[in-house]
């Protein structure tokens, strides 16, 4: 068990600019959540794939983030014209498909910070 | 919808004693309730979860948590606190019912624990 894998675990950008991070789920997971944390608050549920279909997305996200799975493997989450307000922790997780019992596996997040 | 309230941003104890850091919740079918640590610019870390069965679950590190279904409650609980036990802490719950299976977080209670 390698555990969920996040890159880049830092990101700087400027405001406009596109991002994209990358996670890596624990390989016999076929659940994968997208989380947004930021400070004083508890993660913010963005998005969740069983294997490569996207099963729900939160109506607080707006159109600029796009979110894939291609082959049930990593996943990547893009947000496009980054804003100030999109500065958090954007955290991957990944659990088993097991009736919904199984604990989220947590990686280390990227933190994004837009200038 | 399912929500999770922590009542207290912070906790503060001395080392050796115990403690207690409190969780409600709602939602409209049977709660799946898990605690989460976190430590500075880490993800989050699984500790303990209440699916059903016996009321009083027991996790990593000596914490367990009492599940009370009238109280709509399910507070963390260490008999004897370590320094090393300082680290923000997150409930989070999903209903056991549904079909959707994101978890929905908590603000989050930060504990310190003195020497």
């Amino acid at each position: 068990d390698t555990g969920v894998s996040q890159d880049p675990r830092h990101k700087i950008t400027k405001r406009g600019q596109n991002v994209t991070f990358r996670c890596d789920p624990i390989s016999e997971h076929n659940r994968l959540y997208w989380y947004r944390q930021t400070l004083g608050q508890g993660p913010e549920f963005l998005t969740y794939f069983q294997n490569e279909a996207q099963l729900e997305k939160s109506r607080l996200l707006s159109d600029r983030f796009s979110a894939e799975r291609p082959k049930g493997s990593f996943s990547t989450l893009e947000i496009q014209r980054t804003e100030q307000g999109d500065s958090a922790m954007y955290l991957c997780a990944s659990s088993l498909a097991s009736g919904g019992n199984s604990p989220l596996h947590f990686g280390n997040g990227t933190r994004l910070t837009v200038t | 919808a399912q929500s999770v309230a922590q009542p207290e941003d912070q906790v503060n104890v001395a080392e050796g004693n115990p403690l207690t850091v409190k969780c409600t919740y709602s939602v409209s079918g049977n709660p799946y309730l898990f605690w989460y640590v976190q430590y500075p610019n880490r993800g989050l870390q699984f500790l303990l979860k209440y699916i059903t069965g016996d009321n009083l679950v027991k996790g990593s590190y000596g914490f367990e948590a009492e599940f009370n279904k009238s109280q709509t409650s399910f507070h963390l609980k260490k008999p004897s606190a370590l320094v090393s036990d300082s680290a923000l802490y997150f409930c989070a719950v999903r209903d056991g019912g549904g079909s959707n299976y994101k978890l929905t977080f908590g603000k989050g209670t930060l504990l310190t624990v003195n020497p």
